[in-house]
């Protein structure tokens, strides 16, 4: 089946650092990807939709000059955290939507990067 | 705009009892739902979907939902509960033509042994 996946698992950085979290579809190719920013115990917030060899597309009050995505390839998404603070701390979620092998109709989902900024 | 809401933010239940975490949606035309399950500092893993046909969905670990659409509703249900059943489970909407997913709040299944 379909497989994303993600890295790292958990990151711990010094405020005012960036940090880079990569998303890779592993056996389909993703033309578009997705970034979410899960709270404790709350629900997926979608940050941006990212498409291969385009901007992305960001939601209303996600920052784009702090949340750099980057959809190079067909199989790599990648999400960098400039300047980041103790208030970006975080999970970030990716999930793919690709064609043949990935799960048809739906998307598959990354394990997830936990963010510590210090 | 699509929505999906999940009433309870917890559903406690005995192992070996049925347990149902409930799921309304609100979209245009004819949707695409699922179920997704998150255990702590992991990623959604995909339980079952309705896309057409059989409105009872079979799925993952057991599971099962009933699409309804009078009542708007997809709700999730196992006949006998398991402790390692217990995480956070969301419902997920999409239309037929869009591309994102819309999220439930979540609801957090306590199994108890």
């Amino acid at each position: 089946g379909a497989v994303v996946s993600q890295h790292p698992s958990r990151v711990i950085c010094k405020s005012g650092t960036s940090v880079k979290i990569e998303c890779r579809s592993l056996d389909f190719q993703a033309t578009t990807m997705f970034w979410y920013r899960q709270f404790p115990k709350k629900s997926l917030m979608l940050m941006a939709t990212s498409n291969e060899g385009s901007k992305a597309t960001y939601e209303q009050g996600v920052e784009k000059d702090k949340f750099l995505i980057n959809h190079a390839s067909l199989t790599l998404s990648t999400l960098t955290v400039t300047s980041a603070h103790p208030e970006d701390s975080s999970f970030y979620i990716c999930s793919a939507r690709g064609g043949e092998g990935a799960e048809p109709y739906g998307y598959t989902f990354g394990s997830g990067t936990r963010l510590t900024v210090v | 705009a699509q929505s999906v809401a999940q009433p309870e933010d917890q559903v406690n239940v005995a192992e070996g009892n049925p347990l149902t975490v409930k799921c309304t949606y609100s979209v245009s035309g004819n949707p695409y739902l699922f179920w997704y399950v998150q255990y702590p500092n992991r990623g959604l893993q995909f339980l079952l979907k309705y896309i057409t046909g059989d409105n009872l969905v079979k799925g993952s670990y057991g599971f099962e939902a009933e699409f309804n659409k009078s009542q708007t509703s997809f709700h999730l249900k196992k006949p006998s509960a398991l402790v390692s059943d217990s995480a956070l489970y969301f419902c997920a909407v999409r239309d037929r033509l869009g591309k994102q997913l819309t999220f439930g709040s979540g609801t957090q299944l306590t199994v108890l042994p």
